[in-house]
């Protein structure tokens, strides 16, 4: 059974620094992996797909990289800001639905 | 291009009674499926409508079941309602199933039950 686990669970930090988010899966048979935002009380938000053959994707200041043998992958984001603030889900899609972990809370303070 | 929408954003109930929420999908997208998230969860998965039939199903019970319209756009009810049930529903459209293609969520709607 697969299952997702996200470190740190909660993230505190001041603006501008760099960060890393971390999701590691127990089963590495995937198709891809997501990364997702999520505003308190709102839906998700697609940040970066990576598929099962990648080893990473970028989007602006979001860098994401997969390790499927090892069931790892980082979400890096560069030079935080306050509008970061949000809780970080990363979802594996496993025969074509989602298994999620719970998420890192991440808030950039002024 | 309108996004994932759904409806109600809230929707209040008491226990025993029957919810109806409903989604419709981004266009182009032929694909539904539906997520439950409890407060300070991940979601999780609920079901998966194709081709107006349910392609694959969670470990959710038989009071969750739904519906795809030929438009695409679904249902999800929820019968006999539970205290636990309250939750954030969330929908996700995509490009045909089994393809593994990006999953696009709409706002969600917020269910309490009292």
């Amino acid at each position: 059974k697969q299952e997702v686990t996200q470190i740190p669970a909660a993230l505190s930090v001041p603006e501008g620094e760099n960060l890393v988010l971390n999701c590691s899966f127990t089963d590495s048979a995937i198709y891809n992996l997501q990364w997702f935002r999520q505003d308190p009380g709102k839906g998700l938000t697609s940040l970066l797909l990576i598929q099962s053959s990648q080893r990473e994707q970028t989007s602006g200041r979001l860098n994401a990289s997969l390790d499927k043998s090892s069931g790892r992958s980082t979400l890096y984001i560069a030079a935080s800001q306050p509008g970061d603030s949000a809780t970080y889900l990363c979802a594996v899609d496993n025969t074509d639905k989602l298994i999620f972990g719970t998420g890192t809370r991440l808030q950039v303070f002024p | 291009d309108a996004g994932v929408t759904q409806s109600p954003t809230h929707l209040i109930k008491t226990r025993g009674q029957q919810v109806t929420l409903r989604c419709s999908p981004k266009s182009g997208h032929d694909t539904v499926s539906w997520y439950q998230q409890a407060l300070g969860q991940g979601p999780q998965f609920i079901f998966q409508y194709y081709e107006e039939e349910e392609r694959q199903r969670g470990n959710f019970p038989d009071r969750f079941s739904g519906h795809q319209f030929p438009n695409y756009s679904s249902e999800l009810n929820v019968n006999a309602l539970l205290l636990g049930d309250s939750a954030l529903y969330l929908c996700a459209s995509s490009l045909t199933a089994g393809t593994s293609e990006t999953q696009y969520f709409g706002p969600g709607t917020r269910l309490l039950v009292l």
